[in-house]
């Protein structure tokens, strides 16, 4: 089935760093990939996007480019804000499986001034 | 539009009780998705409902759920009766038709607390 592994937090950084949050993903065919940020006490939403393999997403700063050879999408931004604190879901799905999101265990992200 | 919209927001209730969450997609959307948060499980998925028809409730956790959606504008997910364990935060999503996969829409969550 469906899986998508990404590293576990919480992940705290000071202002303007780099970061990083692997993800990896076991599907079968070709899945769209998708990262989710989850700021306190609210849903989700969606941070960013690719569809196809070598397919780069991005906004707000955030970066991710789907690897079908390593099976990844791993999330990354240059110069991290305290705003950016919050809770990164990476996840996936397929038309043929519904369109259903198969979720990640998620990552908190701190940023501390 | 306004998004997905859920409500309430908060319920507490007592064990036993009966509770219903509510929840209106995205005008057009095709996808229904009701899913549970908590922090030993993460992200669920309970069931989701295509052109209103459940496809798959294979996440609900037990008989004691049941979820409905009677037409295209609004979907319940019922807790008939409740316990402390079902305590979670369950989010609503709703996501349209498209040639290739597209994303969910999130609603702001109702969080239940069961005591």
């Amino acid at each position: 089935g469906n899986s998508v592994t990404q590293m576990e937090g919480p992940v705290t950084l000071s202002e303007e760093a780099f970061l990083t949050i692997n993800c990896t993903y076991t599907a079968t065919g070709y899945p769209s990939l998708f990262w989710y940020v989850q700021y306190p006490g609210e849903g989700l939403q969606l941070l960013l996007k690719a569809t196809k393999a070598d397919d780069k997403g991005s906004n707000k700063g955030f970066e991710a480019t789907y690897r079908k050879e390593t099976t990844s999408f791993h999330l990354e931004k240059g110069s991290v804000q305290v705003s950016d604190s919050a809770v990164y879901f990476c996840a996936l799905n397929r038309v043929a499986a519904g369109n259903k999101l198969t979720f990640g265990g998620g990552t908190r992200v701190l940023v501390k001034p | 539009d306004a998004g997905v919209i859920q409500s309430p927001r908060h319920e507490v209730t007592e064990m036993g009780q009966e509770v219903t969450l509510r929840c209106k997609p995205i005008s057009g959307h095709d996808y229904l998705f009701w899913y549970r948060q908590t922090m030993m499980r993460g992200l669920e998925l309970l069931i989701y409902f295509n052109n209103n028809v459940p496809i798959d409730d294979s996440g609900m956790p037990e008989d004691r759920f049941s979820a409905k959606m009677p037409n295209a504008s609004f979907s319940t997910l019922k807790i008939q009766p409740s316990e402390p364990r079902d305590s979670a935060v369950y989010f609503c999503a709703s996501s349209p038709r498209g040639e290739r996969q597209t994303e969910a829409f999130f609603g702001q969550g109702t969080r239940l607390t069961v005591v």
